[in-house]
């Protein structure tokens, strides 16, 4: 059974539309990552949540946001997707304990979004 | 800062051989995290295996095996047995401190594909 789960699969919207894409996750982890994925390249770290602290990457666009309100649920905005957006989105989480130690990180399916 | 370097940009295998694919990684800390992942053509991130830094085994898992050499900085991934299934993206991947957690740093990833 999926422990990571994205929704959508599949995303279009206009340029210039918000979007949200939504992850859930049954494996109580206290961290959930964001990263973006465009065609070709290594996934790139937006921002995370280590429980309620955000942790926004210094190179994110304003345009990104997220949500997460319990444990279970993490959004991402994107306030108003320009043709650049279209990428895969990638949720990952992780459990934080006293060290970092293995904590792997284990990711959803993605949601592939396209901008027209 | 961390970098991950992984020179192959495709591998070709045939079914039932055992490939390496390469993985070399910079970091100053003396404590740190390797991990490789497999991404199918449907796009989900799959954890294959994890080498920690003080660990004085190669890591293994199954099929997998981490070809872990510390002086040399490389952690290669061999793959034995290979199966049509094992077509993917491989990335290489190192945890970077961020705040209270942690990042993962990817490197650009290697192609294998797996011929009968």
């Amino acid at each position: 059974d999926a422990m990571v789960i994205q929704n959508p699969r599949y995303q279009v919207t206009q340029f210039g539309k918000p979007v949200t894409l939504s992850c859930s996750q049954t494996l109580n982890h206290n961290v959930m990552y964001w990263y973006q994925q465009k065609s070709s390249q290594a996934p790139k770290l937006l921002f995370h949540y280590y429980d309620k602290d955000f942790n926004n990457e210094a190179d994110t666009p304003d345009n990104f946001q997220s949500r997460r309100p319990n444990t279970s649920f993490c959004f991402l905005d994107i306030r108003s997707p320009g043709l650049g957006d279209a990428a895969m989105y990638l949720c990952a989480t992780s459990r934080r304990t006293g060290t970092l130690a293995k904590n792997i990180q284990y990711f959803g399916a993605g949601t592939r979004l396209s901008v027209l | 800062a961390q970098k991950i370097t992984q020179t192959q940009p495709g591998m070709f295998v045939q079914e039932k051989e055992a490939v390496t694919l390469d993985c070399t990684y910079d970091t100053s800390d003396q404590s740190y995290g390797l991990f490789w992942y497999k991404q199918p053509s449907s796009g989900e991130m799959i954890f294959l295996i994890y080498q920690g830094s003080y660990d004085e085994q190669n890591a293994t898992e199954g099929r997998y095996s981490l070809n872990f050499q510390k002086a040399r900085k490389s952690a290669n991934l061999v793959i034995s047995a290979s199966q049509l299934g094992d077509s993917a993206m491989y990335f290489c991947a190192m945890r970077e401190p961020r705040g209270n957690t942690d990042k993962l740093i990817f490197g650009t990833g290697t192609r294998l594909q797996v011929f009968p």
